[in-house]
C-alpha cells in the first residue's frame, strides 16, 4: 500500500500567516492526490483534488502543488475558520490511503 | 444536492458482525463509486474500501477478508459488513462518493459512531 507521511503533525500559526503542509508518498502517485479539511465532530470536506484543482466553493487562499511523491497544501493568509485537521489522500493506487493528518491551531 | 446518511447499530458485541447502510438521496447511485472510511476516536482517517455501482470492489489490505461492501441500486443504498469485530473496530464510519477520472471523495455522510463492547 502507498504510505503517506504528512508534516508537521501539529501547526500553530497566527491569523494572516502563510501556512504550508507537506505530504510525501512512499511511491509515485502522479498528480492523483487530494486534500481534505476536517473540523471536530464533522465529516472531512474536500479542498483540492488532482494535486492542485480547487474544489468548487473553496476559498482561493487554499492552493495545492506537487507531483509524484511530494505535495504541498498552502494557505496564503490563515483565517480563524481554517482551524482543524488536514489530510492528504492518494487516489492513484488501490487501496486508497490517507496521510496521518496535520492539526492546524490558531494562535 | 447529493446527500448521504449512514445508519446502523451503535453498539456491536465483540466477535459479531458490524452492519451499516449508507442511503444516498438527491442523486442516483449509478455511474459512481462509493467509499467507506472510518476514524477511530482521536485518530486519523482509515480507508476501508469502495464499490462501483455495478459491483466491483476494492478493500484496504488490513481489512481484506473481514470487510464486504455491497450496493442495492433499487434502494440507492451502499452497505458495509465487517466480521469478527474487536474493540479496535470502534470508530466513526463514513460513507462518501468517489469520483474517478479526477479522483476525489466529494460528498460525505455525517458519519455514525459504532462502539464494539460487551
Amino acid at each position: 500500500d502507498v504510505h503517506l507521511t504528512q508534516s508537521p503533525s501539529v501547526l500553530s500559526a497566527s491569523v494572516g500567516d502563510r501556512v504550508t503542509i507537506t505530504c510525501r508518498a512512499s511511491e509515485d502517485t502522479s498528480n492523483y492526490l487530494a486534500w481534505y479539511q476536517q473540523k471536530p465532530g464533522k465529516a472531512p470536506a474536500l479542498l483540492i483534488y488532482s494535486a492542485s484543482t480547487l474544489q468548487s466553493g473553496v476559498p482561493s487562499r487554499f492552493s495545492g502543488s506537487g507531483f509524484g511523491t511530494e505535495f504541498t497544501l498552502t494557505i496564503t493568509s490563515l483565517q480563524p475558520e481554517d482551524f482543524g485537521t488536514y489530510y492528504c489522500q492518494q487516489v492513484n493506487n488501490y487501496p486508497l490511503t490517507f496521510g496521518g493528518g496535520t492539526k492546524v491551531e490558531i494562535k | 444536492q447529493v446527500q448521504l446518511q449512514e445508519s446502523g447499530p451503535g453498539l456491536v458485541r465483540p466477535s459479531e458482525t458490524l452492519s451499516l447502510t449508507c442511503t444516498v438521496s438527491g442523486g442516483s447511485i449509478n455511474k459512481f463509486y462509493w467509499s467507506w472510511i472510518r476514524q477511530s476516536p482521536g485518530k486519523g482517517l482509515e480507508y476501508i474500501g469502495h464499490i462501483y455501482y455495478t459491483g466491483p470492489t476494492n478493500y484496504a489490505s488490513s481489512l481484506r477478508g473481514r470487510a464486504t461492501i455491497s450496493v442495492d441500486t433499487s434502494k440507492n443504498q451502499v452497505s458495509l459488513k465487517l466480521t469478527s469485530v474487536t474493540a479496535a473496530d470502534t470508530a466513526v464510519y463514513f460513507c462518501a462518493r468517489l469520483i474517478t477520472g479526477q479522483h476525489r471523495n466529494d460528498y460525505w455522510g455525517p458519519g455514525t459512531l459504532v462502539t464494539v463492547s460487551s
